[in-house]
């Protein structure tokens, strides 16, 4: 156990809708992490959080936005849903930004179904 | 983001060890080597990083080129629970910038057998 928690740990939705994945990050982590894994990409980093700023973005479509509350939990909210978004979606979180190097911890991961 | 290679798969036996090789020639002198490996149907979990010089954890030992050009991640004695995909992956150290975003490539999937 990584002490990350996700929720939902399955999600079925249809094209067209949103969602919001959210994540606990591990007690006194600073920095949240999202991943999206899929068949054909692999895992690609879509975009990190520090004490609730955004820090980096990756390969995150416009479709996709996330936050970091001050309770650090994190949501990725993905809004008109294609087929393509079905993939695992993985929460990481690490001390901070000065710890080097930092290393991440996943959570279980969410897996979504767009039908 | 320096890129590394690994082979698509390795096969080992149980409690043999594994030697699960990583080369990243384009490795700059600041970065360090990360191994994470992901379990079947788990997120990654972290299995040990270096900079330099090679490191011991109670996982598994990384051991780093003099050139630092290869490395490579030692099972000393592979279990079942062991079969994963392994990824090396390079980050920069950075003066506390945005750069901790870890860049994954396929990976080698370890098979051990019983």
């Amino acid at each position: 156990d990584s002490g990350v928690t996700q929720t939902p740990k399955h999600l079925i939705t249809a094209t067209g809708q949103r969602v919001t994945l959210r994540c606990s990050p591990r007690s006194g982590d600073l920095s949240v992490y999202w991943y999206q894994q899929s068949l054909d990409q692999g895992l690609q980093f879509l975009i990190q959080y520090y004490n609730g700023e955004e820090r980096a973005k990756g390969n995150i479509l416009e479709r996709f936005s996330a936050q970091q509350f001050p309770d650090l939990h994190s949501e990725l909210n993905l809004s008109s849903l294609e087929l393509g978004d079905s993939a695992l979606y993985f929460c990481a979180s690490s001390l901070s930004l000065t710890h080097q190097p930092d290393t991440q911890y996943f959570g279980p991961g969410t897996r979504l179904t767009v039908l | 983001d320096a890129k590394t290679t690994q082979p698509n798969s390795m096969e080992s036996n149980e409690e043999e060890p594994v030697h699960l090789p990583c080369n990243h020639s384009t490795i700059s002198g600041t970065d360090y080597i990360h191994w994470y490996r992901q379990l079947p149907s788990q997120g990654p979990e972290y299995v040990i990083h270096g900079l330099t010089s090679n490191v011991n954890n109670r996982m598994a030992s990384l051991a780093i080129a003099e050139d630092r050009k290869s490395s490579t991640l030692i099972l000393h004695r592979a279990t079942l629970r062991d079969a994963a995909v392994y990824y090396c992956i390079l980050s920069p150290k950075n003066s506390g910038g945005s750069n901790y975003k870890l860049t994954f490539g396929k990976g080698t999937l370890l098979t051990v057998n019983p």
